[in-house]
């Protein structure tokens, strides 16, 4: 299975700086179809997952442009550019180019 | 308004079996992927099955040979049948696709 390995694991930011998140995979989510099977969730206390970035770079619909992703191959990214306090939760990169699909331990994201 | 509701979960003593439901209501669960993802109490998230649209099926190393996904397409619902339940299956179930998740419904697995 692929690991998906995300630094750091919480992060405290003050509300209008920026914070990144790193995600890094064990192997290549290029696929041989070209799209890179890379996605971005947040889990917001109490609240199910939901979809940010798809396919590495793509914001889901509603997504503030305050976020954004990138990467390749095996490195990626997720930054926002100026935190609101509305961004608190846990952060989760996923793959799914394999029959297996597999999430990152989480980042836990909080206001100073 | 797409809607996805989970069901039929609870308490179960280890060794034990329970089916969990979901839903679906807006889109067609056989038009593409369904997934099921846990979530242990206070631990991240786990992804459990897929079921594509064509019918193919896969599981976590952790499940794998005691869950089954299937679905039901006139009853426009997906589920996770749970055998040989163990303490570590304890944990929210999602079901969901890509944008799409439910609100969970929690397994405990304890005698």
């Amino acid at each position: 299975d692929i690991v998906m390995t995300q630094t750091p694991l919480s992060l405290s930011v003050t509300p209008g700086q920026p914070a990144s998140i790193s995600c890094k995979s064990s192997q290549s989510l290029l696929h041989s179809d070209g799209k890179t099977y890379l996605y971005w969730y947040l889990q917001k206390p109490g609240q199910s997952p939901q979809l940010l970035i798809y396919e590495v770079s793509n914001r889901f619909s509603g997504v503030p442009d305050r976020f954004s992703g990138s990467g390749s191959g095996t490195d990626f990214t997720l930054k926002i550019s100026r935190v609101e306090a509305e961004d608190v939760g846990v952060y989760y990169c996923m793959q799914s180019i394999q029959l297996t699909w597999t999430f990152g331990q989480g980042t836990k994201v909080e206001i100073k | 308004e797409v809607q996805l509701v989970e069901s039929g979960g609870g308490l179960v003593q280890p060794g034990g079996s329970l089916r969990l439901s979901c839903a679906a209501s807006g889109f067609t669960v056989s038009s593409n992927y369904m997934s099921w993802v846990r979530q242990a109490p206070g631990k991240g998230l786990e992804w459990v099955s897929v079921i594509y649209s064509g019918g193919s099926t896969y599981y976590a190393d952790s499940v794998k040979g005691r869950f089954t996904i299937s679905r039901h397409n006139s009853k426009n619902t997906l589920y996770l049948q749970m055998n040989s339940l163990r303490a570590e299956d304890t944990a929210v179930y999602y079901c969901a696709r890509g944008q799409w998740w439910g609100q969970g419904t929690l397994v405990t697995v304890s005698s």
